[in-house]
C-alpha cells in the first residue's frame, strides 16, 4: 500500500523558518515526482511545488518562489520541503503528494496527484 | 496561471439525490482535470481523473465528463458518505497546477 507521512510542522514566528518532511513507503520512490499542496484553515487547495523524481527539476508557485525549496532523498525515500522567510499567509495544512510520473509536467491528461499524505499544521505566529 | 472556476460553491441536497458541480478552465486544457473530494479534517482524495476516468476504488455513482473549458462531476444517487468539498484541479502543461474554489455538498 502506497504511504505518505507527513512531519515537521508547528508554531514559527513570522520571519522564521521550518523543514517539512514526507516518508514514502509502498512504491519505488524514485521513479515519481512529488508535490507539495497546502490548505489555510477554512481555505481551499493551493498547489505550491513539485520535483521530479530524480530530483533534478524543481518548480514552485510564486506564491512561494525564493522562500521555499523543495528536495527529495531517494536513498532515505523521503521528500522535503525547507520553508524560509515564513509570513502570516502561509499558515496551513501542508501535504505531500504523490505524481503519476517520474516528471512533474508531462504531455499527458492522465497526470494527477495520489495518494495525499494527512497533512502537516503549520501555525506562523508571534 | 489557468484559472479554474467551480459552481455551485455550496449546494444542499438530500440522500438519493442526483447532482453535478461544474467546472470551468481559463484556457482549453483538453482532458487534463482531474476530482478530488475532501472530508473535514481529511487529506483530500482523488475521484476522477483524466476528465472522465475514475479512481480505483471510487464507486460508479461518481462519474465525469467534459473536455476543452467545461466539465462537470455527477454523482448519480447521493449517499451519505458523500457529504463534503470537491474540488476540480488541472493537470496542463503549464504549472501551477491551480485547483478549483471547491463545492460544499451538505445535507438538505
Amino acid at each position: 500500500e502506497v504511504q505518505l507521512e507527513e512531519s515537521g510542522g508547528g508554531l514559527v514566528q513570522p520571519g522564521g523558518s521550518l523543514r517539512l518532511s514526507c516518508a514514502a513507503s509502498g512504491f519505488t520512490f524514485s521513479n515519481y515526482a512529488m508535490n507539495w499542496v497546502r490548505q489555510a484553515p477554512g481555505k481551499g487547495l493551493e498547489w505550491i511545488s513539485g520535483i521530479s523524481g530524480s530530483g533534478d527539476t524543481t518548480f514552485y508557485a510564486d506564491s512561494v518562489r525564493g522562500r521555499f525549496t523543495i528536495s527529495r532523498d531517494n536513498s532515505r525515500d523521503t521528500l522535503h520541503l525547507q520553508m524560509n522567510s515564513l509570513r502570516a499567509e502561509d499558515a496551513a495544512v501542508y501535504y505531500c503528494a504523490k505524481g503519476t510520473f517520474a516528471v512533474v509536467v508531462v504531455g499527458t491528461q492522465y497526470n494527477r496527484l495520489d495518494p495525499w499524505g494527512q497533512g502537516t499544521l503549520v501555525t506562523v505566529s508571534s | 496561471d489557468i484559472q479554474m472556476t467551480q459552481s455551485p460553491l455550496s449546494l444542499s441536497a438530500s440522500v438519493g439525490d442526483r447532482v453535478t458541480i461544474t467546472c470551468r478552465a481559463s484556457q482549453t486544457i483538453s482532458s487534463y482535470l482531474n476530482w478530488y473530494q475532501q472530508k473535514p479534517g481529511r487529506a483530500p482524495k482523488l475521484l476522477i481523473y483524466a476528465a472522465s476516468n475514475l479512481q480505483s476504488g471510487v464507486p460508479s455513482r461518481f462519474s465525469g465528463s467534459g473536455s476543452g473549458t467545461d466539465f462537470t462531476l455527477t454523482i448519480s444517487s447521493l449517499q451519505p458518505e458523500d457529504f463534503a468539498t470537491y474540488y476540480c484541479q488541472h493537470s496542463y502543461t503549464a504549472l501551477p497546477f491551480t485547483f478549483g474554489q471547491g463545492t460544499r455538498l451538505d445535507i438538505k
